[in-house]
């Protein structure tokens, strides 16, 4: 069975700066995707951002980018020029390919300060 | 298009009543799921649908009922409510299969039960 883990319950950063959120997975599948998505107070599911394993190259959506180590099965949110509006709960979720469910982890929950 | 709406935004029921969580959509989707969203803990799936008539378990489906007869329907029915279903909880579908961004769940805004 398919596990995601995020070890960083709560994150804090000071409003421009960078951030970087941590998920690791665990899975025996080849092809999957991954994804980040963000919860703001609303408790709306928003997608940030996702990627596809057989792409090596690393998924960049505006100042949401993500490092794929696939070898050592991360895949952690890089956000640049941090925002109060960023202020939200971060899952990361996997999918094995053609599944449509999806695994979570159990989410971070990232503060900007003004 | 308002994409994948839920209701009722806010629910408070007793042990032992039953009610129906309504999912609907717009976007001609044929997969839809319902989640769960418990404190500290990632969603969980609990059944899903691939398409009008065709519904499956998922991680957590005890207590819950679905059926889909139409495309753009999805209820999710408790039986017999039980406080350990107190949750929010999330409607999501996706256009399996075609083209890039397949794989894409859009959520609805949720539904927060109270079992007392």
């Amino acid at each position: 069975a398919q596990t995601v883990t995020q070890s960083q319950p709560e994150m804090s950063v000071q409003e421009a700066e960078t951030v970087t959120l941590s998920c690791t997975y665990d899975t025996s599948e080849n092809n999957y995707y991954l994804f980040w998505y963000k919860q703001p107070p609303s408790r709306q599911m928003i997608l940030v951002i996702r990627q596809e394993a057989y792409k090596q190259q690393n998924a960049t959506e505006n100042r949401f980018s993500v490092n794929f180590q696939k070898a050592a099965k991360s895949f952690s949110l890089k956000i640049s020029d941090s925002q109060l509006g960023d202020t939200a709960m971060y899952f990361c979720a996997f999918m094995k390919l053609y599944s449509y469910q999806l695994i979570w982890g159990a989410g971070t929950k990232l503060i900007i300060k003004p | 298009n308002a994409g994948v709406t839920q209701t009722p935004k806010f629910q408070v029921l007793k042990t032992g009543q039953s009610m129906t969580l309504q999912c609907a959509q717009d976007m001609n989707h044929e997969y839809m799921s319902w989640y769960r969203q418990d404190p500290g803990m990632g969603l969980r799936l609990i059944h899903y649908s691939v398409g009008a008539g065709i519904t499956d378990q998922g991680e957590v489906p005890n207590g819950y009922n679905v059926s889909r007869s139409t495309t753009e329907d999805f209820p999710l029915r408790l039986l017999s409510a039980a406080p350990s279903q107190t949750s929010v909880y999330f409607c999501a579908s996706s256009f399996p299969g075609q083209g890039e961004g397949w794989e894409t769940q859009y959520f609805g805004p949720g539904t927060r039960l109270l079992v007392l």
